[in-house]
């Protein structure tokens, strides 16, 4: 069975940078896995802000960013801001099926 | 904008069959997306992809809930739905439906009880 691998949690002072990341039981992660990044927050549905590794939606903060790093998807946040305290989830693709990781819960403090 | 809503009962015994429907406004199903997704969170865990039909009609499905899952599409209602068979209380969880993966709709609850 494939497993999806985030930090559980990461903390950032306000102003700072943070790198989530995201990696693959049966691999490094590439483009052909399609990276996508979620940030959800409670009582919310998810919302989309990275897809196919580092395309943005039109709606996503400049401050994210997406990326390969070191074999894994990773998510980068330049500049924190208070509203970004979130669980962040990644997605990948596996030839058909998708995966997504167990969450990163990000405090920004 | 395209905006998902879905609906279904909140309330469904153990060992019967979740039924929930997926209504798109703000375009039609038929164009400007490639699939289109159900995802789903029980209270307090992460997400979970249970499966994507394009509008095609060909469909993926998470593999562990393959045999128990069904994803159909009906272009005349705007509308995509997801059947989900013999339910546990395990299958209790917040249902989203998504347009691929870009907008989602705000969730529903389904509980698994009698």
């Amino acid at each position: 069975q494939t497993v999806v691998t985030q930090e559980p949690s990461l903390t950032v002072s306000p102003g700072g940078t943070v790198t989530l990341t995201c990696a693959s039981s049966t691999g490094a992660v590439t483009s052909d896995y399609y990276p996508n990044w979620f940030q959800q927050k409670p009582g919310q549905a998810p919302r989309a802000l990275i897809y196919s590794t580092t395309s943005k939606h039109s709606w996503t903060p400049a401050r994210f960013s997406g990326s390969l790093l070191g074999g894994k998807a990773a998510l980068t946040l330049s500049g924190a801001q208070p509203e970004d305290e979130a669980e962040y989830y990644c997605l990948l693709f596996y030839g058909g099926a998708w995966v997504f990781g167990g969450g990163t819960r990000l405090t920004v403090l | 904008q395209v905006q998902l809503q879905e609906s279904g009962p909140g309330l469904v015994e153990p060992s019967q069959t979740l039924s929930l429907t997926c209504t798109v406004s703000g375009g039609s199903i038929t164009s400007g997306a490639d699939f289109w997704s159900w995802i789903r969170q029980p209270a307090g865990k992460g997400l979970e992809w249970i499966g994507r039909i394009y509008t095609s009609g060909t469909t993926n499905y998470n593999p562990s809930l393959k045999n128990r899952v069904t994803i159909s599409v009906d272009t005349s209602k705007n509308q995509f739905s997801l059947k989900l068979r013999s339910v546990t209380a395990a299958d209790t969880a917040v249902y989203y439906c998504a347009r691929e993966f870009s907008y989602w709709g705000q969730g529903t609850l389904v509980t698994v009880s009698s």
